[in-house]
């Protein structure tokens, strides 16, 4: 079956620091790759996605790189800032799912990330 | 211009009560979900509609009843309220196509953050 394992928080860390939250995944398909971010109070936002192998999603200085070999799409950023503060989700979606599970979207647990200045 | 809006953003009631939660998505997709948040932020896909057509339906007591009018609309009905209902609930939409060669983008509504005392 599909489904996404990412590290548990929570995830303390200075600003300027450097930030990876790990994401592995399990899929039957193809699937497309996802991470999404929840800030306080707020629904989720796409934060980037990758739809196949070696591609590399990136957004507001985050990146993550779909890598097929190690079913992996961990999270990274090089500087963090406090306004990064937020949760931080990782999911697929498997293109190969029909019928009751089209369109589904399988998320991890949510990794909590606090930035301090 | 919200591409996905939910009301309430706050509903509070008591146990046994009967409520709804609306929403809408002016994103023109043909498919629409309810997640359901719980207070570990762990988020948990109850139904999806495409095309006004039920196509996912989790283990969801059936206290739960979603109803879609339009492609633009889908309503969730909750019956019965019991405390283990509290929890934040999120409607997302997004465009699903059998052959798609990229991956489901899903937007998010803000969320309703029921609570049942």
């Amino acid at each position: 079956g599909n489904s996404v394992t990412q590290m548990e928080g929570p995830v303390t860390l200075s600003e300027e620091a450097f930030l990876t939250i790990n994401c592995t995944y399990t899929a039957t398909g193809y699937p497309s790759l996802f991470w999404y971010v929840q800030y306080p109070g707020e629904g989720l936002q796409l934060l980037l996605k990758a739809t196949k192998a070696d591609d590399k999603g990136s957004n507001k200085g985050f990146e993550a790189t779909y890598r097929k070999e190690t079913t992996s799409f961990h999270l990274e950023k090089g500087s963090v800032q406090v306004s990064d503060s937020a949760v931080y989700f990782c999911a697929l979606s498997d293109r190969a799912d029909r019928g009751s599970t089209l369109g589904r979207l399988y998320f991890g647990r949510g990794t909590q990330l606090t930035v301090w200045p | 211009d919200t591409a996905v809006s939910q009301t309430p953003k706050y509903l509070v009631t008591q146990m046994g009560n009967d409520k709804s939660i609306k929403c809408e998505q002016n994103l023109g997709h043909d498919t629409m979900y309810w997640y359901k948040q719980d207070s570990k932020k762990f988020l948990k896909i109850m139904f999806s509609y495409n095309n006004k057509e039920l196509i996912i339906n989790e283990t969801v007591p059936n206290r739960f009843s979603p109803k879609s009018p339009d492609k633009a609309h889908l309503n969730l009905h909750i019956n019965s309220l019991e405390l283990g209902d509290s929890a934040v609930y999120f409607c997302a939409s997004s465009q699903v196509i059998p052959a798609l060669v990229a991956g489901d983008t899903q937007y998010f509504g803000p969320g309703t953050r029921l609570t049942v005392l």
